[in-house]
């Protein structure tokens, strides 16, 4: 297993289209963490899954937004009717729970252009 | 709301010298620290962390320091190596909402040759 992967890395799509992506966590993690990261800034919380279940979503993430770990692997992560203010990267991070530490271990992302 | 803040954007060392970075909270519930590095087109990648129980975590050449009466924590790095130039990011968590981290808004870190 070589870490979170993404996928795709690059994505450019038009006003109003909408685009899914895919994070496949490290395969023994079942923590699977969501954040959105603009230029300048830290990366922000949108949502997490424990196994499949979606426990906790931030009020950035609009309805426009909704993300699915089915069976509690891979997850994926749609937008509908995209807009400009949607560019960003899209950071996927995964963890094992009860281990004592909580670091997060991050794919590379999905870096958004929406034109 | 920014709840982590690094008040300085940037940092540049010489190579060889200690590197110190700084990071404020205000959220008096978060009990889990990290730092996180970012090289360009990557993901961010785990460095070091500490708990709220402790005041120091050292890792080779990394060291953490955690002061919550003051609700600030720093990063030492020390020798700076050149390869450690990279976006230097602060987060914290409370271990009982999912550990969900919140983030600076990070400091570059440039180490000279």
């Amino acid at each position: 297993d070589t870490g979170v992967s993404q996928d795709p890395r690059h994505k450019i799509t038009k006003r109003g289209q909408n685009v899914t992506f895919r994070c496949d966590p490290i395969s023994e993690h079942n923590r699977l963490y969501w954040y959105r990261q603009t230029l300048g800034q830290g990366p922000e919380f949108l949502t997490y899954f424990q196994n499949e279940a979606q426990l906790e979503k931030s009020r950035l993430l609009s309805d426009r937004f909704s993300a699915e770990r089915p069976k509690g692997s891979f997850s994926t992560l749609e937008i509908q009717r995209t807009e400009q203010g949607d560019s960003a990267m899209y950071l996927c991070a995964s963890s094992l729970e009860g281990l004592g530490n909580t670091e997060a271990f991050f794919g590379q992302g999905t870096r958004l252009t929406v034109v | 709301d920014q709840q982590v803040k690094q008040n300085s954007p940037s940092l540049s060392v010489q190579e060889g010298r200690i590197s110190i970075l700084n990071c404020d909270y205000t959220n008096s519930m978060f009990d889990y620290f990290l730092w996180y590095k970012k090289y360009p087109a990557e993901g961010p990648t785990f460095l070091i962390s500490i708990s709220s129980i402790k005041d120091k975590n050292e890792d080779g050449r990394f060291t953490v320091f955690l002061n919550k009466s003051a609700k600030h924590l720093s990063l030492h790095i020390v020798p700076s190596q050149p390869g450690d130039s990279a976006v230097y990011f602060c987060a914290a968590s409370r271990r009982t909402s999912g550990s969900r981290l919140t983030f600076g808004e990070g400091t570059q870190l440039t180490v000279n040759p």
